[in-house]
């Protein structure tokens, strides 16, 4: 079972690139996030989906955006690249539930790490 | 704006005794708590969590306490193991955010157990 799969693990960008970050997951779950991590920060909700076909802002949108065309995949974009955007991106996913127990564990991917130059 | 802190970036202790890893938050609002633990080039795994209408909740070596009029929460691991050195993030989810994963994370502790 790979359970929560991003792509790729490590890139580097130069300033006014753009990119794509492919997360992947194989449990079926309806809610899909991505996160960013920097020093001292902590995680940081990016964009998240509740399910196919729609995307929400979370706490750090801007210069970002998702789409979650099919179920299984969560699509984060940087249409141009800066250098404040260089962190490490996890994506995460959890199911639908009414219970916060079971919506709020989250299962995480390895990370993808980002350097924008 | 830091509504989840976790004060100290890192915490050392023998194995065998007692971790403590504590999580302050300021919004009043939050009603469900997490832990979750990461090991260095992985993502986080969920450890534990309490809802605040508790105030303990006790999984094997793991306990979370939670004290709503100090707004304060912390984990207890008894007793600690060198497989349990990793980076702990508690986390905090809002009411009225829905049960749809958007945490608030602290900015992590790294723990060290010695063996």
């Amino acid at each position: 079972n790979a359970g929560v799969t991003q792509t790729p693990k490590f890139r580097v960008l130069k300033t006014g690139q753009s990119m794509t970050l492919l997360c992947a997951q194989d449990m079926n779950h309806e809610y899909m996030y991505w996160y960013r991590q920097d020093p001292g920060m902590g995680l940081r909700l990016i964009h998240y989906s509740v399910g196919e076909g729609t995307t929400a802002k979370g706490e750090v949108p801007d210069g970002y955006n998702v789409s979650r065309l099919k179920k299984q995949n969560f699509l984060l974009g940087l249409e141009s690249a800066a250098p404040s955007q260089t962190s490490v991106y996890f994506c995460a996913s959890s199911y639908s539930t009414r219970f916060p127990s079971g919506a709020n564990v989250l299962t995480f991917g390895a990370g993808s790490r980002l350097t924008v130059l | 704006d830091q509504q989840v802190k976790q004060n100290s970036p890192s915490l050392s202790v023998q194995e065998g005794r007692i971790s403590i890893l504590n999580c302050d938050y300021t919004n009043s609002m939050f009603d469900y708590f997490l832990w979750y633990k990461k090991y260095p080039a992985e993502g986080p795994t969920f450890l534990i969590s309490i809802s605040s209408i508790k105030d303990k909740n006790e999984d094997g070596r793991f306990t979370v306490f939670l004290n709503k009029s100090a707004k304060h929460l912390s984990l207890h691991i008894v007793p600690s193991q060198p497989g349990d050195s990793a980076v702990y993030f508690c986390a905090a989810k809002k009411v009225g955010s829905g049960n749809t994963g958007k945490l608030i994370f602290g900015q992590g502790t790294t723990l060290q157990v010695k063996p």
